[in-house]
Formats: structure tokens, C-alpha cells, sequence
């Protein structure tokens, strides 16, 4: 079955520090490649997206993403995370069938 | 912008009675979701719909059921609720066909926090 898993379930940062949260997924296939972020009470919104072309994509408020095809994975990066970045992250793959898979979600906490 | 409006944020209900939870978007998109929200878990899709009257069982079907009776309208039942049943449920709708990996992404509804009591 296609599953989606992401490295960390908290994470804990200081302003200022740099951010890279892991995602890894399983299916061989044809795959388009999201992340999106749930702040506090909030719905879920696309943080960015890869369909295709360059690996590195760039989404909203810095932060950025790598698809490495040959290790199955798509890790968010930041480079300086910012209070109010504090949220709830989900990578998510879609397969066949426009059928989207979450991963847990990681949770991140940063500290003034 | 895309809307997905569920139409509530906060429902109690007993357990054993049957629950509606309503979702309605505004893009005349193809596909609708709706998925169920745990700490650790992430999300996890409960059923999905790609034209009206049209359904298919996601990861986790058992105890609910869904009507999509008009496009733009996609309906989860709890035939009776649990306490397990006790979540976030998040509805979700995307353009795309069936017959390939669309370029497109989902918009989510504000969530329904429901407890069964």
C-alpha cells in the first residue's frame, strides 16, 4: 500500500534557526508531491507543490522543497523560521486516481 | 477563491445517533474527500467521490457512509456514532480526471470537530 511517512513528529526551533523536516513516501509510480501547513485553528492551506521539471520548488513565506526521485523523498527546508511559521506541516502524495495520502504530520514549535 | 464550506465547526452528539456532516464547494470541481484528522495519525481518508453518485471506500470506510447526490455537494454519515469515532473531519475537493495523475491540488474545508459523547 502507498504510505507516506515523515521523519519527525515535533520539532522544536528558536527563531532565526534553520528548518528541514524529512518525507519520504512509497509507490514507484507517477507522483505529484505536496506540502501543506495547519496553523493554529486554522484550515489546511498548500505551502507548495511539485508536478514536474526542476526538483527544487519554492512555495510560500521561504520555504522551499527537494524531490530526489531516487530516495523517494521531498523535504521542506527554511532557512530562517519565524514565530508565527509555529504550525502543523503534512507531506502528501498523490497517486493514481487523484487520490491524496498524508503523511502524521510534524509538528513544529518555534521559540521567540 | 476556491471556497470549501463545511457547515459545522463544533458538533456534540450521542453515542448511537446518526450524524450528518454537510460539505459544499464552489468550483465545480470533479472530486470531493473527506478525510478524518488525529494527533500522529495525519489525515486519513475516509471516502472519496469523483462525480456525482459515484463513491469509493478510502483507508478507513467502516462506520460511515457518503452521499454525493448533486456535484457540488458531498455528505458523511455516521449511521450510529461511537465514542472512537470522536475527530476532526476535514472535507476536501480537487479538479482532475480519473485517468491520470492531475496537477492539481485540494482545498480544504474549515474541519468539523465532532465528539461523541
Amino acid at each position: 500500500a502507498q504510505s507516506v511517512s515523515q521523519h519527525n513528529h515535533h520539532v522544536i526551533l528558536s527563531e532565526a534557526a534553520s528548518l528541514e523536516l524529512g518525507c519520504n513516501y512509497s509507490y514507484g509510480g507517477t507522483v505529484n508531491l505536496f506540502w501543506y501547513v495547519q496553523y493554529p485553528g486554522q484550515h489546511l492551506q498548500l505551502l507548495l507543490k511539485y508536478f514536474s521539471g526542476d526538483p527544487l520548488v519554492k512555495g510560500i513565506k521561504g520555504f522551499e522543497a527537494e524531490f530526489i526521485k531516487s530516495k523517494f523523498s521531498f523535504n521542506l527546508r527554511k532557512p530562517s523560521v519565524q514565530w508565527s511559521d509555529t504550525a502543523e506541516y503534512f507531506c502528501a502524495v498523490k497517486t493514481s486516481y487523484d487520490t491524496v495520502i498524508f503523511g502524521p504530520g510534524t509538528s513544529l514549535s518555534v521559540i521567540p | 477563491d476556491v471556497k470549501v464550506t463545511q457547515s459545522s465547526r463544533y458538533l456534540v452528539k450521542r453515542t448511537g445517533e446518526k450524524v450528518f456532516l454537510e460539505c459544499v464547494q464552489d468550483m465545480d470541481h470533479e472530486n470531493m474527500f473527506w478525510y478524518r484528522q488525529d494527533p500522529g495519525l495525519g489525515l486519513r481518508l475516509i471516502y472519496f467521490s469523483y462525480d456525482v453518485k459515484m463513491k469509493e471506500k478510502g483507508d478507513i470506510p467502516e462506520g460511515y457512509s457518503v452521499s454525493r447526490e448533486k456535484k457540488e455537494r458531498f455528505s458523511l454519515i455516521l449511521e450510529s456514532a461511537s465514542t472512537n469515532q470522536t475527530s476532526m473531519y476535514l472535507c476536501a475537493s480537487s479538479d482532475g480526471d480519473r485517468v491520470r495523475v492531475s496537477r492539481t491540488e485540494a482545498f480544504f474545508g474549515q474541519g468539523t470537530r465532532l465528539t461523541v459523547v
